[in-house]
């Protein structure tokens, strides 16, 4: 099963570009990314997923590299309530009852 | 749609008691998934539904974890008895299956259990 590497901190400035990196080496040919993050003392909240190409949405921007060992999370403006943990999460089995493994990920700081 | 839904957000009980923990899924989602989250072990996947079957409870720490989901719209984690070390978030999660098969998890509140 493919596992995900996340720097433990990260700081950004407000109203600046936050840019998440998450390292999945191993990920298979038909495994996603997905990305969530959690506010504190709230539940995870789902922000983005995808295969193979880049995706935005209202949210975020997801950018994967062309041989998938890796993204990118980026938060375009972030605000202070952009502050949270932020999970880099590929799927895991090989069926369609897939589970969704949560690692340590990246606490995102946004300063004023 | 209100999302959702766990009950108690808060529970105290001391040690030996039984604990119900509630969730209701959103409405029309096929997946029902339970979780734990500690300062030291993080955010543990404890066992998840399909269409209010268990699928894998791999993740139940012990026998005193028990879950059941009689129906779509309601799901139950239940602790006897409970012990301090048992304290911690619990976590009720559902999600749709999108059509490739990808999809999204939606988390509730949580409940902050705390077993003196």
């Amino acid at each position: 099963d493919a596992k995900t590497t996340q720097p433990p901190s990260m700081d950004c400035a407000e109203g600046r570009a936050a840019n998440l990196p998450c390292n999945h080496s191993t990920i298979s040919g038909n495994e996603y990314v997905y990305w969530y993050r959690q506010i504190h003392s709230q539940g995870p909240q789902y922000i983005i997923h995808g295969l193979k190409n880049n995706e935005t949405n209202e949210m975020a921007s997801l950018i994967i590299t062309e041989d998938r060992k890796s993204s990118t999370l980026i938060l375009p403006h972030a605000t202070l309530r952009d502050t949270a943990v932020y999970y880099c999460i590929v799927r895991v089995g090989k069926t369609s009852y897939d589970k969704v493994i949560f690692g340590p990920g990246t606490s995102l700081s946004v300063i004023p | 749609d209100a999302g959702v839904i766990q009950s108690p957000r808060h529970e105290v009980t001391e040690m030996g008691q039984e604990v119900t923990l509630r969730c209701k899924p959103i409405s029309g989602h096929d997946y029902l998934f339970w979780y734990r989250q500690t300062m030291m072990r993080g955010l543990e996947l404890l066992i998840y539904f399909n269409n209010n079957v268990p699928i894998d409870d791999s993740g139940m720490p012990e026998d005193r974890f028990s879950a059941k989901m009689p129906n779509a719209s309601f799901s139950t984690l239940k602790i006897q008895p409970s012990e301090p070390r048992d304290s911690a978030v619990y976590f009720c999660a559902s999600s749709p299956i999108g059509g490739t098969g990808a999809y999204e998890q939606y988390f509730g509140p949580g409940t902050r259990l705390t077993v003196t």
